[in-house]
């Protein structure tokens, strides 16, 4: 059962452009809604995250959108610069006991062509 | 603070080997995870600890087993390496608190042939 479903896989953006990367969910348990991103050959690093008492947060050029009642979040990335280029993945968890139990999306591969 | 670190960062097993996975982190987090990353997908949880002596099962938990005798350390063991073992993994943790970040490390890359 696929409990996080993202999209799309990849994504080609101008220099500039908006970048938005959706992540859908089954578990209504979930209450934490990252974003991380990962370079190659690296861990993956959390960019931004919301909690399910808001509908929007923002942090620089980043943003998220979340939609309790359709069990969506979404990343948007505004002034895309050839830096954002990465892969995204969004990870979702119950904080039980504060323990995280991120579950991954499969990612989405950006890059920003100059 | 060095954060996650993890050793060794590229390893090769026959089938059948075991080896052990090190993570140690110096932020004092009471909460520490093994994630796998096969390529192209996203992570999966192994196990995950909330603290010293206390360790339970992620979504993979089979052909692995771990211990927390330490705040600082989390090994991750390897019995009888199988090629579906084959993966990047990763450890990470946070600090007690909900919620507060999951810093990752750099990974081990593992290869089973």
């Amino acid at each position: 059962q696929q409990q996080v479903k993202q999209s799309p896989q990849s994504l080609i953006v101008q220099k500039g452009g908006i970048s938005i990367i959706n992540c859908a969910y089954e578990n209504t348990a979930f209450d934490y809604f990252p974003w991380y991103q990962q370079f190659p050959g690296k861990g993956p690093a959390l960019l931004i995250a919301i909690r399910p008492d808001v509908s929007e947060k923002k942090e620089g050029r980043f943003t998220i959108s979340f939609n309790k009642s359709a069990k969506q979040f979404s990343l948007h990335i505004m002034d895309s610069q050839p830096g954002d280029s990465a892969t995204y993945f969004c990870a979702p968890a119950p904080i039980l006991q504060g323990a995280q139990k991120l579950v991954f999306g499969q990612g989405t591969r950006l890059t920003i062509n100059p | 603070n060095a954060g996650v670190t993890q050793t060794p960062k590229f390893r090769i097993l026959k089938i059948g080997q075991s080896m052990t996975l090190q993570c140690t982190q110096d932020m004092n987090h009471n909460y520490m995870y093994w994630y796998r990353q096969d390529p192209g997908m996203g992570l999966k949880l192994i196990y995950y600890s909330v603290g010293a002596g206390i360790t339970d099962k992620g979504e993979v938990p089979n052909g692995y087993n771990v211990s927390r005798s330490t705040t600082e350390d989390f090994p991750l063991r390897l019995e009888l390496a199988a090629p579906s073992q084959t993966s990047v993994y990763f450890c990470a943790s946070n600090l007690q608190g909900a919620p507060e970040t999951q810093y990752f490390g750099p990974g081990t890359r593992l290869l089973v042939l």
